[in-house]
């Protein structure tokens, strides 16, 4: 079955330093989405990606899915204390039934 | 908008034993997800609803899991028995999709954590 995978794990950061985290599916996906999920908390929803190449940006967040479809990435700039959290990509590789499969997150900490 | 709300919020329960779990999604949003989410891993979905219809069930251990969205507003989903490797964090989510218009975004609901001993 599809699978979605992210790296790295865990990130520690200095407040103010960059932040990026990979996702790569093993099919070609139609969309891709990206939740943040706070400790302790439950993920909320970030932003979806549907075209190939496509790049989206919310304030100091940027998300790019690749061209082939397969891979996608976040990147905060100049992060803060508030970013904490783990960043969950999850792909859609179309079908009929429009299933989720979500990777294992990434951790971000930041050191203020 | 009220969101998702999921009952109870924290349970523990020994090995062998059953527990059901409720959700209420929001308003108006025909699909409805069971997730499990080991700790340190991502949401897994166990069972996909589209109204009160299964759209896919395909990672849900039917042996001892069962789940119903009955009329099609809120879903129960159950164990019997319970596992140890249950322990985990069970989340309800929602969605407007509306068939044939792809993915839309999933609103969580805060998650039940249960502990089997």
């Amino acid at each position: 079955g599809q699978q979605v995978m992210q790296i790295p794990q865990y990130q520690h950061v200095q407040e103010g330093e960059d932040f990026t985290t990979y996702c790569n599916s093993s099919t070609t996906l139609s969309n891709i989405q990206w939740y943040k999920q706070r400790p302790g908390g439950h993920p909320v929803f970030l932003i979806q990606l549907v075209k190939s190449g496509e790049v989206k940006k919310q304030k100091r967040l940027t998300f790019q899915f690749g061209e082939a479809k397969k891979n996608s990435s976040l990147h905060i700039t100049a992060t803060q204390t508030t970013d904490v959290g783990t960043y969950f990509c999850a792909g859609e590789s179309g079908g009929s039934n429009y299933k989720l499969t979500f990777g294992k997150g990434t951790l971000l900490t930041v050191n203020p | 908008e009220a969101g998702v709300a999921q009952s109870p919020r924290y349970k523990i329960i020994e090995k062998r034993q059953s527990v059901a779990f409720w959700c209420n999604p929001i308003s108006g949003h025909a699909t409805l997800y069971w997730y499990q989410q080991i700790l340190g891993q991502g949401p897994k979905l166990l069972i996909q609803f589209q109204n009160n219809g299964v759209v896919d069930d395909s990672q849900l251990p039917k042996d001892r899991f069962s789940a119903e969205r009955l009329k099609g507003v809120d879903s129960t989903l159950k164990i019997q028995p319970a596992k140890l490797e249950d322990s985990a964090v069970y989340l309800c989510a929602s969605s407007l999709v509306s068939w044939g218009a792809g993915v839309e975004e999933q609103y969580f609901g805060p998650g039940t954590r249960l502990t089997v001993t």
